[in-house]
């Protein structure tokens, strides 16, 4: 059984902090990674997907991947209240369905 | 972008109802999927598709059935509805390999 695991949450950091949210994935086949935004009553959007073992940035947004340990992270600086959500971390073996973690729910404190 | 289209956003049906949500995708791709979301459970699988005409069941697809007879379309088939498929769903695609589902805006259905 694939199985992606986050910490639920909710995770609260003041305005313009750094959010740290974490995800470890059972697989060690895995081959992509994804990080999905959820506001409430939403549809999940992809914000970040990384390959490759290190750091890819976007913006604001860092997305950390080591295969060795089979964590996957994201990043994000300068938090905003817009921020708050539930974000999902996702992982690919290839032509799969992705599996999904249950989410780590974010609050930014103005 | 990729466009997927939920049919609804909302949906109220009855007990018994045969109830039909539609997902059009308008990239080609190959995949697609259909979840369910609850609180606290997260996104479940219920069933997904490779190509027109195949389909393969998910992690909870008892009192569903899907249709994908056009490549763009996928269709979820809820048999006779009960008041415990009362669930938001949320239809994805994507083309191939590696590479990120596309989520459509969901439909909120609630069974009376």
């Amino acid at each position: 059984q694939k199985e992606v695991e986050q910490n639920s949450g909710p995770l609260s950091v003041p305005e313009g902090a750094i959010a740290s949210l974490n995800c470890t994935y059972s697989d060690r086949g895995s081959q992509s990674f994804f990080w999905y935004r959820q506001y409430s009553g939403k549809s999940p959007e992809l914000i970040m997907f990384i390959y490759s073992n290190g750091d890819k940035e976007d913006g604001r947004f860092t997305a950390q991947l080591n295969k060795a340990s089979q964590y996957v992270s994201l990043l994000i600086r300068d938090s905003q209240p817009s921020d708050s959500a539930t974000y999902l971390c996702a992982v690919n073996s290839g032509n799969t369905p992705l599996v999904f973690g249950k989410g780590t729910r974010l609050s930014v404190i103005a | 972008d990729v466009k997927v289209t939920q049919s609804s956003r909302y949906l109220v049906k009855r007990t018994g109802e045969k109830v039909f949500l539609e997902c059009v995708q308008d990239m080609d791709h190959e995949n697609m999927f259909w979840y369910r979301q609850d609180p606290g459970l997260g996104l479940r699988l219920i069933y997904f598709s490779y190509d027109v005409k195949m389909k393969e069941k998910g992690d909870i697809p008892e009192g569903y059935s899907v249709s994908r007879e056009k490549k763009e379309r996928f269709s979820l088939i809820l048999e006779s509805a009960s008041t415990n498929q009362t669930s938001m769903y949320l239809c994805a695609s994507l083309s191939s390999g590696v590479q990120p589902q596309h989520f459509g805006d969901g439909t909120r259905l609630s069974i009376l």
